[in-house]
């Protein structure tokens, strides 16, 4: 099993819905998570962070942990077409450095 | 959040040539900055780690004669890409780490990217 992995989509919500991406780690130990958004052509940009079991808002943005079943999650309410992205799971590992996942792929349709 | 930024935002050059981008942290102190590159539609993959007075550590496959890295101060971190060739164009982002307040827990920060081209 990858340290983190992610479906790499494309995954397509209409605008307006619920886009929900999902993240599954194999490190038990893990304790803090990081979803950052990436624009094609752009560097990564932090959008959450997420440290206990439970949920996390900000604005449309809800992170959720998972640690029991090892996932994480971002849902993204009222989506934009300006929320079409590649959102990337990180996790940190040994020596600072940061795992991410292969990233998903989402598309917004207006 | 916190800006970290990178200079030059692209940058053309000749093959043979060296190549140095600059990263900054503006707001806040960064003993360990991170470099990595990326291909077109290709996930980040880590260089090195950049540690303030001491030597940088490189990810297993990169070369550290090839990717210089200068890590002299707390806030400025470069990366000198050395007898630049066409394979080595690719967009290169680093990041600085931030702590949180009371020190416990930490967050990576990009910055903007460095697109190269070696012709």
């Amino acid at each position: 099993q990858k340290e983190v992995e992610q479906n790499s989509g494309p995954l397509s919500v209409p605008e307006g819905a619920i886009a929900s991406l999902n993240c599954t780690y194999s490190d038990r130990v893990s304790q803090s998570f990081f979803w950052y958004r990436q624009y094609s052509g752009k560097s990564p940009e932090l959008i959450m962070s997420i440290y206990s079991n439970g949920d996390k808002e900000d604005g449309r943005f809800t992170a959720q942990l998972n640690k029991a079943s090892q996932y994480v999650s971002l849902l993204i309410r009222d989506s934009q077409p300006s929320d079409s992205a590649t959102y990337l799971c990180a996790r940190p590992k040994k020596a600072q450095k940061l795992v991410f996942g292969q990233g998903t792929r989402l598309t917004i349709n207006p | 959040g916190a800006v970290v930024s990178q200079h030059p935002s692209w940058v053309i050059c000749k093959s043979g040539t060296s190549v140095k981008i600059e990263c900054r942290s503006l707001d806040f102190q960064a003993t360990t900055m991170f470099w990595y590159r990326q291909f077109p539609k290709q996930s980040l993959m880590l260089m090195a780690t950049s540690n303030e007075g001491s030597k940088a550590t490189y990810e297993q496959g990169v070369e550290k004669d090839k990717f210089l890295i200068n890590h002299a101060s707390l806030t400025l971190s470069t990366l000198t890409v050395t007898s630049a060739h066409p394979e080595d164009s690719s967009f290169y982002i680093c990041s600085a780490r931030k702590f949180r307040e009371g020190g416990a827990q930490e967050t990576q920060y990009f910055g903007p990217g460095t697109r190269l081209l070696v012709l």
